[in-house]
């Protein structure tokens, strides 16, 4: 099993539409999470860190739930600037250690 | 200002060559790191350098060799290149030891004929 797992898509959807995805996590020790976001071709971009209450930042809101090891990521009022690769990132937990990334989320967003 | 540099950018080469991928950044973080995104596009750690210390070497072949010169520079060396190598490297740095977002260069994507 995969330290990190995502659905890996291809989530398609009209512009405005809300999108949500999911990710697990198969190591208890991690603390950190995050968002990241890959256009094509290009570098991963931090989207926003992922806290234990729950953040927003605009049109995107973070969830984790360290119960079931689960995190979220809700987009609202799709644009079509948002049609990227979504990674779910999460920190082993231990000094020294890496953050371990999920495949990936595709979301494209249509006109 | 480019926060996370790496040249080069595009690598094309054959089989069996020794090749190097230099990496700079300027966000006076102490850490850094190289990945490999393979064709499948899943994003996995190689190396990470704290002030100039290996913390982390995932299984790499020893093919590759990083050397950190200084906490701002972390270049990798890949010796005998093989078809399987062919991938995009990823420069990244983040201050402190891992749990800390990570700023990524734009990847050098290394093609083996």
């Amino acid at each position: 099993r995969k330290e990190v797992e995502q659905d890996p898509g291809p989530f398609n959807v009209p512009e405005g539409a809300t999108v949500a995805f999911n990710c697990t996590y198969s190591n208890s020790a991690s603390q950190s999470f995050f968002w990241y976001r890959q256009d094509c071709r290009k570098e991963p971009k931090l989207l926003m860190s992922v806290y234990s209450s729950g953040n927003e930042d605009g049109r995107f809101t973070a969830q984790l739930n360290r119960a079931s090891q689960y995190i979220s990521l809700l987009i609202r009022d799709s644009k079509l600037s948002d049609s990227a690769t979504y990674l779910c990132v999460a920190h082993r937990g231990q000094a020294g250690t890496a953050l371990i990334f999920g495949k990936g989320t595709t979301l494209s967003v249509s006109s | 200002d480019t926060a996370v540099s790496q040249t080069p950018k595009y690598l094309v080469t054959q089989m069996g060559n020794d090749k190097s991928i230099k990496c700079e950044q300027n966000l006076g973080h102490d850490t850094m790191y190289w990945y490999k995104q393979d064709s499948k596009k899943f994003l996995k750690i190689m190396f990470s350098y704290n002030n100039k210390e290996l913390i982390i070497n995932e299984t790499v072949p020893n093919r590759f060799s990083p050397k950190s010169p200084d906490k701002a520079h972390l270049n990798l060396h890949i010796n005998s290149l093989e078809l399987g190598d062919s991938a995009v490297y990823f420069c990244a740095s983040s201050q402190g030891r891992g749990n800390q977002p990570q700023h990524f260069g734009d990847g050098t994507r290394l093609s083996i004929l």
